[in-house]
């Protein structure tokens, strides 16, 4: 079946260190949606892609989808404590598979 | 909006008994979803709703698990008998789906989580 497979899984930041975290899928997507889980939380949508090449921004949060639309990447520009948390891609077919996640601890 | 409300919030039970988790979806949404998660095999989708039609339930583990919806507004999954392997948090996840095609454009939105414990 398909998979999600994210990379790193674990990731230890200094806090104003930049963070990426990427996701790749087997097959091709129509689109990608990206979702952080705080600890001891739920997780909470932050973005979709669906264009081939798509790039967006939220503040210091840049996701981008490639252009063979089957891998996408989270990039965070100096990291603060507030961004640590696990974050989640998930694949959009006729259901969505969550990849494996990638938690991000941010030390101060 | 309250959100999707799950209860109860944690759970601990022994072996062999019935548990009964719950969750009310966000008012108009269209779409149920049940998770699982541990650390050993992160989100994992258990079954997933739409218009309270059991649509796709290849990830229920065994027979010992069941969802039912009998309406928009209540979902329950139940698990009888429960096994310590159960231990985990349970989601549950509501959407509004629009797409007419076979492939999902909603945004889903996680209720607070069960966590069970079986002993």
């Amino acid at each position: 079946g398909q998979q999600v497979m994210q990379i790193p899984q674990y990731q230890h930041v200094q806090e104003g260190e930049d963070f990426t975290t990427y996701c790749n899928s087997s097959t091709t997507l129509s689109n990608i949606q990206w979702y952080k889980q705080r600890p001891g939380g739920h997780p909470v949508f932050l973005i979709q892609l669906v264009k081939s090449g798509e790039v967006k921004k939220q503040k210091r949060l840049t996701f981008q989808f490639g252009e063979a639309k089957k891998n996408s990447s989270l990039h965070i520009t100096a990291t603060q404590t507030t961004d640590v948390g696990t974050y989640f891609c998930a694949a959009g077919t006729y259901k969505y598979i969550f990849g494996t996640g990638t938690r991000l601890k941010v030390l101060a | 909006d309250a959100g999707v409300i799950q209860s109860p919030r944690h759970e601990v039970t022994e072996m062999g008994q019935e548990v009964t988790l719950r969750c009310k979806p966000i008012s108009g949404h269209n779409s149920l979803f049940w998770y699982r998660q541990t650390m050993m095999r992160g989100l994992e989708l258990l079954i997933y709703f739409n218009n309270n039609v059991p649509i796709d339930d290849s990830g229920m583990p065994e027979d010992r698990f069941s969802a039912k919806m009998p309406n928009a507004s209540f979902s329950t999954l139940k698990i009888q008998p429960s096994e310590p392997r159960d231990s985990a948090v349970y989601f549950c996840a509501s959407s509004s789906e629009t797409s007419t095609t076979r492939e999902r454009t909603d945004t889903q939105y996680f209720g607070p989580g069960t966590r069970l414990t079986v002993l």
